[in-house]
């Protein structure tokens, strides 16, 4: 199956941390990713994680996968203005396609 | 290379008239990738071309829709005959065709159609 599944809204104060999760269904998948979409631009790619590991760290972000769950989540350190934006994760599928959620909006508040 | 590049940025169409939106890949990139996204959701899958080679279409994509990339570069998407419901935003994506598919979106061609 294709479904990925995000909740849709956080906010959070500028500084503090904001975790964003995730849950797939496709357990081949070998690569998992988060995007992140501003308003009117396309997706940039943040960061990803390659399945047989459990976690992920990039300077202020922290990616965790449960396999076991099929959950992602994306943890944001510091959490700043920019950051304001959609989150999508995406999990490769056959073809090498990827399959993404219907993001999460986050909210930064000064 | 400044990165996946997409012409028009908007394009604003009549229903029932023809559009076609161009992507330009990073040069070296083999892979291309047609995505839709519609208010709230997240991109979905239409088709897919390494080099030339059209090699997966979605169920999304009806007989209205027609993907080209000729010469293994530049890509270009058509929707014919359009109606309401095809008002999205087109992405496209190249890859360079390793293991790790990282691909990297343009910023997209909004569509509306009245």
């Amino acid at each position: 199956g294709e479904d990925v599944e995000q909740s849709l809204f956080l906010s959070v104060r500028e500084g503090d941390s904001s975790v964003i999760n995730c849950t797939y269904t496709d357990s081949s998948s070998t690569y998992l990713y988060w995007y992140k979409q501003e308003p009117g631009a396309g997706l940039q790619l943040l960061t990803y994680i390659f399945s047989n590991m459990d976690m992920k760290q990039d300077q202020r972000l922290t990616v965790l996968l449960n396999k076991k769950d099929k959950h992602l989540s994306l943890r944001i350190a510091d959490t700043q203005t920019g950051d304001s934006a959609i989150y999508f994760c995406a999990e490769s599928m056959r073809n090498n396609r990827l399959a993404f959620g219907k993001g999460n909006q986050v909210v930064v508040i000064p | 290379d400044t990165g996946v590049s997409q012409n028009p940025r908007h394009k604003i169409t009549k229903r029932g008239q023809n559009v076609t939106f161009r992507c330009d890949p990073i040069s070296e990139h083999n892979r291309l990738y047609w995505y839709r996204q519609t208010l709230g959701q997240g991109p979905e899958f239409l088709t897919y071309f390494q080099n030339e080679a059209q090699l997966e279409k979605s169920r999304l994509l009806s007989d209205r829709f027609s993907a080209e990339r000729p010469k293994g570069s530049f890509s270009t998407l058509e929707i014919q005959r359009t109606e309401q419901g095809d008002s999205a935003m087109y992405l496209c994506a190249s890859s360079f065709g390793s293991e790790n598919e990282k691909l990297f979106f343009g910023s997209g061609t909004q569509l509306s159609v009245l």
